[in-house]
């Protein structure tokens, strides 16, 4: 079956700092793959995707590249703000499965320091 | 622009009481999702919704249960709660169930079983 594997945290750093985030996924089908971030008190929002692979998803200093060769997705940023403190999550939706569902991996928490 | 709504926003249980979690959404998507999110895991699915009438399990769905009378609402019923189902629940919805597609999440119910 599907499934997503994320670096686990968590993970803290310092303003202007650079993150990865490791993310590693099995799918049986052609997944679509997503980067959700959810802030404290707050519902998730998806951050950025892609849908093909070498495709490159990008938002708010934020990319991720989908490797198809190395399944993976991992997300990075050059220089991290305190407002980046967040729980991030990546996930993925199966062509080849009937009800598009996501599949989400544990989640990182990061948190940025002034 | 209020998107997905969720009441209530947190809610205490003594085991063996019953409630139903509401769930509203204003962007006339077809499909609905309920998942919950543990503690250090990541979002697991719980219902489903591929339009009015039309319900399915998701991976989790012992002692809940679902009905999608409209587009708009999608509640979740808990019968007999148990402490497992502490928890925060989360209601989705995505315009169609292709690949790809974003699911846009409500701020979510935090439920607390004692």
């Amino acid at each position: 079956g599907d499934s997503v594997t994320q670096m686990e945290g968590p993970v803290t750093l310092s303003e202007e700092a650079c993150l990865t985030i490791n993310c590693t996924y099995t799918a049986t089908g052609y997944p679509s793959l997503f980067w959700y971030v959810q802030y404290p008190g707050e519902g998730l929002q998806l951050l950025l995707k892609a849908t093909k692979a070498d495709d490159k998803g990008s938002n708010k200093g934020f990319e991720a590249t989908y490797r198809k060769e190395t399944t993976s997705f991992h997300l990075e940023k050059g220089s991290v703000q305190v407002s980046d403190s967040a729980v991030y999550f990546c996930a993925l939706s199966d062509r080849g499965s009937n009800d598009y569902k996501l599949s989400f991996g544990a989640g990182t928490t990061v948190t940025v320091r002034a | 622009n209020a998107g997905v709504t969720q009441t209530p926003k947190f809610r205490i249980l003594k085991i063996g009481q019953s409630m139903t979690l509401q769930c509203t959404q204003d962007m006339n998507h077809n499909y609905m999702y309920w998942y919950r999110q543990d503690p250090g895991m990541g979002l697991k699915l719980i219902y489903y919704s591929v339009g009015a009438g039309i319900t399915d399990k998701g991976e989790v769905p012992n002692g809940y249960n679902v009905s999608r009378s409209t587009t708009e609402d999608f509640p979740l019923r808990l019968e007999l709660a148990a402490p497992s189902q502490t928890s925060v629940y989360f209601c989705a919805s995505s315009q169609t169930g292709s690949v790809g597609y974003e699911q846009y999440f409500g701020p979510g119910t935090r439920l607390t079983v004692t």
